[in-house]
């Protein structure tokens, strides 16, 4: 199985900063990352697949980048409704797996 | 617009079985893959499954194996999960997720249902 390892676990940070999650494969795994943002209670969101290609509605102060074992998802002056847990998935194989989370705090 | 909505709540004790469907509107539920995730409290995200309502052919995690049973029912648009065997770390918010595109290698989870709580406890 891939292993997907996030960092970090959870950061602080405030309105308007620019943060960055990284994500790293255990092996390559070209551009196949899917990033989710999922809030208390609600079910995951996707917002970027295939590494950088960002779902309709999603903001673009959010981005993703990155190939092979390395990816990062960036958001470029955060917003309140931000502030939330974000994962990445690898869908290059199956079992489909996930990193352990990333959870951005005030 | 695309819509998934799951079954309610519900209480096991161990060793019992438990079903949760998951009713797809909005598109044509042969065309899409759905796959079975779950959340442990406070834990992330664990992929159990996918079923292909197409044929109802399905392939279900390592960990899973002889656990879990994927169906569907075309007439009325509904998929189903379940897991038997039940034991108290089976205690989840269990998904269902429709793939972004009705490509058979799609693995994008663009579509999810709202979530079951399925609480195992004697």
């Amino acid at each position: 199985d891939i292993q997907m390892t996030q960092s970090p676990s959870s950061l602080s940070a405030s309105v308007g900063d620019r943060v960055t999650i990284t994500c790293r494969a255990s092996q390559t795994i070209y551009r196949f990352v899917n990033w989710y943002q999922q809030k208390p209670g609600k079910a995951p969101k996707l917002l970027i697949c295939d590494a950088s290609t960002l779902q309709s509605g999603v903001p673009s102060r959010i981005s993703g980048g990155g190939s092979g074992t390395d990816f990062t998802l960036t958001i470029s002056g955060l917003q309140p409704e931000d502030f939330a847990t974000y994962y990445c998935q690898q869908s290059y194989s199956i079992p489909l797996t996930f990193g352990q989370g990333t959870k951005v705090e005030i | 617009q695309v819509q998934l909505v799951q079954s309610g709540a519900d209480m096991k004790k161990p060793g019992a079985s438990v079903k949760v469907s998951c009713k797809a509107s909005g598109y044509t539920f042969s065309d899409y893959y759905i796959h079975w995730v779950r959340q442990a409290p406070g834990q992330g995200l664990e992929w159990m499954g996918w079923i292909r309502p197409n044929d109802g052919g399905t392939h279900s995690a390592q960990n899973f194996q002889g656990r879990v049973t994927m169906t569907r029912d075309t007439s009325i648009s509904t998929s189903y999960m379940e897991l038997s065997g039940l034991g108290s770390d089976d205690t989840a918010v269990y998904y269902c997720a429709r793939v972004t595109t009705d490509s058979p290698v799609n693995k994008n989870l663009g579509h999810w249902g709202q979530g079951t709580l399925v609480t195992v406890s004697s």
